[in-house]
């Protein structure tokens, strides 16, 4: 199994610029999560999903657009890239949301630059 | 405003040396999670703490939730640099909420 994974690695964009983030799981998850991470900023939430075909907003929503298609796949969009939206993003999944003993898994993350 | 809060923020110390780190708020939570995140990957589930006063140890982590299920403390005793990383609290709920995080660098 591969987990979770995410395409593209790295990618560098010019402001203005489009692109979509890809996220899959092997493991049957019902919840994926898209995550940016910032420096002294920890992970914060840009939406997620409960299930195919549903999305819902996170903690920093803003300037990001998602869908989720089939179940295991997760696409996280910019539609007009940002210089602030420069970061790492991160999608995860899970079997649930909440409550104890619940784990997300992750993937190794997209690393975006925005010129 | 962060719903959790870590310190330190940043830690260096030398192999073999003990260390504790912090996860706060004020708020009560059911549970919290801890994670290790490794330079270029992502974080990886350490531990699930679920009951106020609770201690679960995982080899030489021992991890700690607060009797009033509002903070929790991440010890390690005798660090090696394999702990090296990014400690990061999380809040398990309807959704995620992460801690700032805690980077943790022990040199050889």
């Amino acid at each position: 199994n591969a987990g979770v994974t995410q395409t593209p690695k790295f990618r560098v964009l010019k402001t203005g610029q489009s692109m979509t983030l890809l996220c899959a799981q092997d493991m049957n998850h019902e919840y994926m999560y898209w995550y940016r991470q910032d420096p002294g900023m920890g992970l914060r939430l840009i939406h997620y999903s409960v299930g195919e075909g549903t999305t819902a907003k996170g903690e920093v929503p803003d300037g990001y657009n998602v869908s989720r298609l089939k179940k295991q796949n997760f696409l996280l969009g910019l539609e007009s890239a940002a210089p602030s939206q420069t970061s790492v993003y991160f999608c995860a999944s899970s079997y649930i949301s909440g409550g104890a003993g619940n784990e997300q898994f992750f993937g190794p993350g997209t690393r975006l630059t925005v010129l | 405003t962060q719903l959790l809060e870590q310190s330190p923020q940043f830690l260096s110390i030398q192999e073999g040396e003990n260390l504790t780190v912090y996860c706060n708020s004020s708020s009560v939570f059911s549970s919290l999670q801890w994670y290790r995140q490794e330079p270029g990957e992502g974080p990886v589930l350490l531990v699930t703490v679920v009951t106020g006063g609770e201690v679960k140890k995982l080899k030489r982590l021992t991890f700690q939730f607060g009797d009033a299920r509002k903070d929790s403390s991440l010890h390690i005793t005798a660090a090696q640099p394999g702990d090296t990383g990014l400690y990061l609290c999380a809040h398990t709920g309807n959704q995620f909420y992460f801690g700032t995080g805690t980077s943790l660098t022990v040199i050889p």
